[in-house]
């Protein structure tokens, strides 16, 4: 089955900073890379998404980046802001494997004011 | 207009019981699915159905059962509960073509 590794566990960046998160799959089937964004004692929810047949989009602050061959993709944040502050999960799926998403073990983001 | 429910939002039982927790999605999506999130934030799926069939199955013990009465609907039934299956529960849902999945806002569970 798919393996998806995450890093950091934990980022801590300063307001206005950028922060990177890396994750990488390993099943060369997955075609579907969603992002999700989950607040303290909330649920998860949706920030971007990319497909493999897409290397780069973006969305305001937000950009995700695929790299099919290297099996890893990345979410950028930039200016960041307090609000911000949350916990990431990316995720693999496959759209014949029943749409199945298999996430990455989450990234604790924080801005610092 | 809530997309995706759950009931209850907080459930604290004993040991040794069985307990259900309730899904609906109004979104009118063909799939639908259970995972649980434990103290360390990790997101593991459980069950997905698609179309009243489970589809996936992870290693889950026999004691989690999912029922889907019709396609709106995936209730999670817990048997003989164990101290280890304190978590949150999230249900979602999501359509089959489209992939982006739609979280309930989860149930926290917590067996004494």
């Amino acid at each position: 089955g798919e393996n998806v590794e995450q890093h950091p566990s934990t980022l801590s960046v300063q307001e206005g900073d950028s922060a990177v998160i890396k994750c990488t799959y390993s099943d060369s089937a997955s075609n579907y890379f969603p992002w999700y964004k989950q607040e303290l004692g909330k649920r998860p929810q949706l920030i971007i998404d990319i497909r493999s047949n897409v290397g780069e989009k973006k969305d305001q602050r937000i950009a995700v980046t695929l790299n099919k061959t290297a099996k890893h993709f990345s979410l950028h944040i930039t200016e960041t802001q307090p609000e911000d502050s949350a916990v990431y999960f990316c995720a693999a799926s496959r759209k014949d494997g029943g749409n199945q998403f298999y996430f990455g073990t989450g990234t604790s983001l924080t801005v610092i004011p | 207009d809530t997309a995706v429910s759950q009931t209850p939002k907080y459930l604290v039982t004993q040991m040794g019981n069985d307990k259900s927790i309730k899904c609906e999605q109004n979104l009118g999506h063909d799939t639908m699915y259970w995972y649980k999130q434990d103290s360390k934030k990790f997101l593991k799926i459980m069950f997905s159905y698609n179309n009243k069939e489970l589809i996936i199955n992870e290693t889950v013990p026999n004691r989690f059962s999912p029922k889907s009465p019709d396609k709106a609907h995936l209730n999670l039934h817990i048997n003989s509960l164990e101290l280890g299956d304190s978590a949150v529960y999230f249900c979602a849902s999501s359509l089959s073509t489209k992939g982006e999945q739609f979280f309930g806002p989860g149930t926290r569970l917590t067996v004494l």
